[in-house]
């Protein structure tokens, strides 16, 4: 069965960091590119970053560049987003997707409070 | 960026009736490959979003074929011929030509009546 399963989230103080985890199975993780979507309580879905299958190429959006950073580690079938200076706004559910969109994860929630 | 607006934004609908959401995109999304890449996403409450239709009118494997999605350039509909109570949820269309960033629409919230 192809899965991608999110975790690492969790309760963090403003400023502080994160780094959340999925683990993909039932597919040839280290062809696809992934993303990080995510979705504040009760709002919509708001694109966070990209990783080319290869690592090569990186975006991100602006409202979290220079704070988070993705990567990947094919050999281990996972894939990270690495989230610092952590800010209120940040705080939402987190879903690791496949490529084309095809393939989401059951999300996992970080919530940034004092 | 290109901004995707969809419309409305609630559709109270009654079951076994059709029901229509619109998309629009704030440039065209022909891509230099000659595709259209809109997607359309259900949400069912308190689960992930799933993909229904890609490239415009391409059913996902599994998705019903009450779900059709057309249109071209800058216009998108998604259609639902006869609404079942499991089709309650939000829907997002999605562009993936333009990118960085990848855009959602703002979601349509279905309810039945």
């Amino acid at each position: 069965e192809v899965q991608l399963v999110e975790s690492g989230g969790g309760l963090v103080q403003p400023g502080g960091s994160l780094r959340l985890s999925c683990s993909a199975s039932g597919f040839t993780f280290s062809i696809y590119w992934m993303h990080w979507v995510r979705q504040a309580p009760g709002k919509g879905l708001v694109w966070v970053s990209h990783i080319k299958n290869d690592g090569s190429s990186i975006t991100y959006a602006d409202s979290v560049k220079g704070r988070f950073t993705i990567s990947r580690d094919n050999a281990k079938n996972t894939l990270y987003l690495q989230m610092n200076s952590l800010r209120a706004e940040d705080t939402a559910v987190y879903y690791c997707v496949r490529g084309t969109f095809d393939i989401w994860g059951q999300g996992t929630m970080v919530t940034v409070s004092s | 960026d290109v901004v995707m607006t969809q419309s409305p934004l609630s559709l109270p609908v009654t079951l076994g009736q059709p029901a229509s959401i619109s998309c629009r995109s704030s440039q065209s999304l022909v891509h230099s490959d000659g595709n259209t890449y809109l997607n359309w996403f259900q949400q069912r409450p308190g689960q992930s979003p799933r993909r229904l239709i890609y490239k415009v009118s391409n059913r996902d494997s599994g998705v019903p074929d009450r779900f059709s999605g057309s249109g071209s350039g800058t216009d998108f509909t998604l259609k639902i011929s006869r609404v079942e109570a499991e089709d309650v949820g939000v829907y997002y269309c999605m562009q993936t030509t333009h990118w960085p960033p990848w855009t959602f629409g703002q979601g349509t919230k279905v309810e039945i009546k």
